[in-house]
């Protein structure tokens, strides 16, 4: 079956602007995870979903990285006036459901602000 | 969760078997280890867990020492799209409410024709 798919692949933006990523998770899987990866390090934990809530948004750096799943299932992970440190790899995970502890990961957008 | 330290880079010789070590010296009774693997430009991939038996699937094998303190992930015949970062992962089983994996920055893989 299909598996997470995210868009855009790439977001190239300038400073200063604001950006929407998108994250289309496994039919059915209920919980949802944003991280982030930076180069030449492992993923970091940036956001959990479970269901339309926000279970855990302890690893959102600040008030510019905002999330969204209004319905249960599609993702946008919003941010506000980019800077530089925001170039990263963007990736979105899903999991049947909480505690179910296999989560599978799309391929990531990666995003460059000039 | 427990920390895990795993060696930053490791060769394989195509063919033979890749062995990938983890210590996680703190792990905790109701803890898990999980592998990931990450392919250049690709998102992590699952590849197996275990909280204390010895396990396998298709893709490898996971062995536990019977302290809990450290594993071995084997892929049993390197081949070069075995080549990526792999990364041992240790947390508790179900946790509502801790859901998230803590990546470390992992074992770059090199499969060597």
């Amino acid at each position: 079956g299909a598996g997470v798919s995210q868009t855009p692949s790439n977001k190239v933006t300038e400073k200063g602007k604001y950006v929407e990523l998108r994250c289309d998770p496994i039919s059915g899987h209920t919980a949802l995870y944003w991280y982030r990866q930076s180069l030449g390090q492992g993923p970091e934990f940036l956001i959990y979903f479970q269901g339309t809530g926000a279970a855990d948004d302890s690893g959102l750096p600040n008030d510019r990285f905002f999330a969204v799943r209004p319905e249960g299932s599609v993702s946008t992970l919003k941010i506000q006036r980019t800077e530089r440190g925001d170039s990263a790899v963007y990736l979105c995970a899903s999991s049947i459901g909480p505690g179910e502890l296999t989560q599978y990961f799309g391929p990531g957008t990666r995003l460059l602000v000039l | 969760d427990a920390k895990t330290t795993q060696p930053p880079s490791m060769d394989c010789a195509e063919g033979r078997a890749a062995n990938l070590p983890c210590n996680h010296s703190t792990i905790s009774g109701n803890e898990y280890v999980y592998w990931y693997r990450q392919i250049h430009s690709q998102g992590p991939q699952y590849i197996i867990h275990g909280l204390k038996n010895n396990e396998t699937n298709e893709m490898a094998s996971l062995i536990i020492t019977e302290d809990r303190k450290s594993s071995t992930l084997i892929l049993p015949h390197a081949t070069l799209r075995d080549t990526a970062v792999y990364y041992c992962i240790v947390r508790v089983g179900s946790n509502f409410g801790n859901e998230k994996l803590t990546f470390g920055t992992g074992t770059r893989l090199t499969i060597i024709p």
